[in-house]
């Protein structure tokens, strides 16, 4: 899974400000994940997209949150007036077909 | 909304122990996959499973996909703190590889 960077790694925010995860996936994968774990919990999936297209997004809050995988760069998940319950990890998955997802070491976000 | 049951949630054992972990759905999945996460990585693949009554071994670590393919499970023999960490499986029930995971077996194993 060394292949599918998140950047950053660790993510300190204050309330009300807007916190941008970013997710490169590996060589030759179209299609990326994005999924959110709670402290001593499971992985929650967040969307499902494809180049410049969300495919599935029904794990998304409704507001404040956005993703997107444009045609060229790193898929960005971005979480707008941040609060303290959206402290959590979030993981980058990417895969080349309908196949196995591989993860990024995520991104440790925190409200303060 | 398709569940994943992890049993049991919580494992502490001691070295050399063998355990088994089950992962069940009321569903039946295309496919099923077993991670294992350690605290502050990312889950790390160890296997997909595809065919009903399919096994497969890796090491000390057998899995087996039910025949119905319903059900899961993984089986450590001879466990070594090594395998200390989160196992978690994840179903695709085919909705366009959009995983479904479990909830995680939190395994300890004791020197």
């Amino acid at each position: 899974n060394a292949g599918v960077m998140q950047n950053p790694r660790h993510l300190v925010r204050r309330r009300g400000q807007e916190a941008r995860l970013r997710c490169s996936p590996m060589k030759g994968h179209s299609h990326v994940y994005w999924y959110r774990q709670l402290p001593e919990e499971g992985l929650k999936f967040m969307v499902y997209l494809q180049k410049e297209n969300i495919i599935d997004e029904s794990g998304m809050p409704k507001e404040r949150f956005s993703a997107e995988f444009p045609k060229e760069g790193p898929s960005i998940l971005r979480i707008q007036q941040v609060v303290r319950g959206d402290s959590a990890a979030y993981f980058c998955a990417s895969s080349p077909v309908f196949t196995e997802a591989f993860f990024g070491q995520g991104t440790r976000l925190t409200v303060v | 909304t398709q569940l994943l049951e992890q049993s049991p949630q919580f494992l502490s054992i001691q070295e050399g122990e063998n355990l088994t972990v089950y992962c069940n759905s009321s569903s039946v999945f295309s496919s099923l996959q077993w991670y294992r996460q350690e605290p502050g990585e990312g889950p790390v693949l160890l296997v997909t499973v595809v065919t009903g009554g399919e096994v497969k071994k890796l090491k000390r670590l057998t899995f087996q996909f039910g025949d119905a393919r319903k059900d899961s499970s993984l089986h450590i023999t001879a466990a070594q703190p090594g395998d200390t960490g989160l196992y978690l499986c994840a179903g695709d029930y085919g909705a366009g590889n959009m995983l479904t995971f479990g909830g995680g077996t939190r395994l300890m194993v004791k020197p």
